[in-house]
């Protein structure tokens, strides 16, 4: 049972637009900031989300954050094959101190 | 630009310790990042293991604090992850991670890049 909350699964057609929601309390995302990963097989998993809305650099801007209260959103525009992947948020819980992650969203372009 | 690359043994027997080591490579170990370890379970999420500084301060998971060790070898710009007492429930894929931390108005921020491509430890007999 992960702390934060995903769905298990989303699916669009290629150039569509998916949201990821990522719900948790106010010890973790209602007080701090959120990071979002994309996990392919057989690769490292990658930084695409940090500090709620921003985007590391080499990310492009069809991945997006947001944070309203306690819950975060990841949106991927223009979909495509390649997007097909698991994706995790992640954020500091002041009650744990320790990192908790969602239980994973699995991407699928119909 | 920073790789890490994580190494050890692939099977480990029930209540034996488990030992990883991360090599970081394109960058210092001493510098100011919070060196992390997380696994994933078959078929589960991520769970963060913990992380350490190169000074040698420690943050573990409540969950885990009572059999989990992280360490630092400056001179061979690598930190390593011991856990004891394992059984099949520990059984997963081990990623290390750089961790970058700040703090803006009492709020935390904590990312995780880059990672390691990841190492599948057994716990089987």
């Amino acid at each position: 049972q992960s702390v934060l909350t995903q769905p298990p699964s989303v699916s669009a057609a290629p150039g569509q637009k998916v949201t990821i929601s990522c719900s948790g309390t106010s010890t973790n995302i209602g007080k701090n900031y959120v990071s979002w990963y994309q996990l392919l097989p057989g690769t490292a998993p990658q930084l695409l989300i940090y500090d709620n809305d921003r985007r590391p650099s080499g990310i492009p801007d069809r991945f997006s954050g947001s944070k309203s209260g306690t819950s975060a959103t990841l949106g991927i525009t223009g979909l495509q094959t390649g997007d097909e992947a698991a994706y995790y948020c992640g954020a500091w819980d002041f009650s744990l101190s320790a990192v908790v992650f969602g239980g994973g969203t699995k991407v699928t372009v119909l | 630009q920073v790789q890490l690359q994580e190494s050890g043994p692939g099977l480990v027997k029930p209540s034996g310790t488990l030992s990883l080591t991360c090599g970081v490579s394109g960058g210092s170990i001493s510098s100011n990042n919070w060196w992390t370890w997380v696994r994933q379970p078959p078929g589960k999420g991520l769970e963060w293991i913990g992380e350490i500084l190169h000074s040698g301060t420690t943050n573990y998971h409540p969950s885990l604090k009572s059999r989990v060790t992280i360490s630092v070898d400056k001179s061979k710009n690598q930190f390593s992850l011991k856990l004891t007492s394992v059984t099949a429930a520990d059984t997963a894929v081990y990623y290390c991670a750089r961790g970058r931390h700040t703090a803006v108005a009492g709020s935390a921020s904590i990312w995780l890049q880059p990672w390691g491509q990841g190492t599948l430890v057994s716990v089987s007999s």
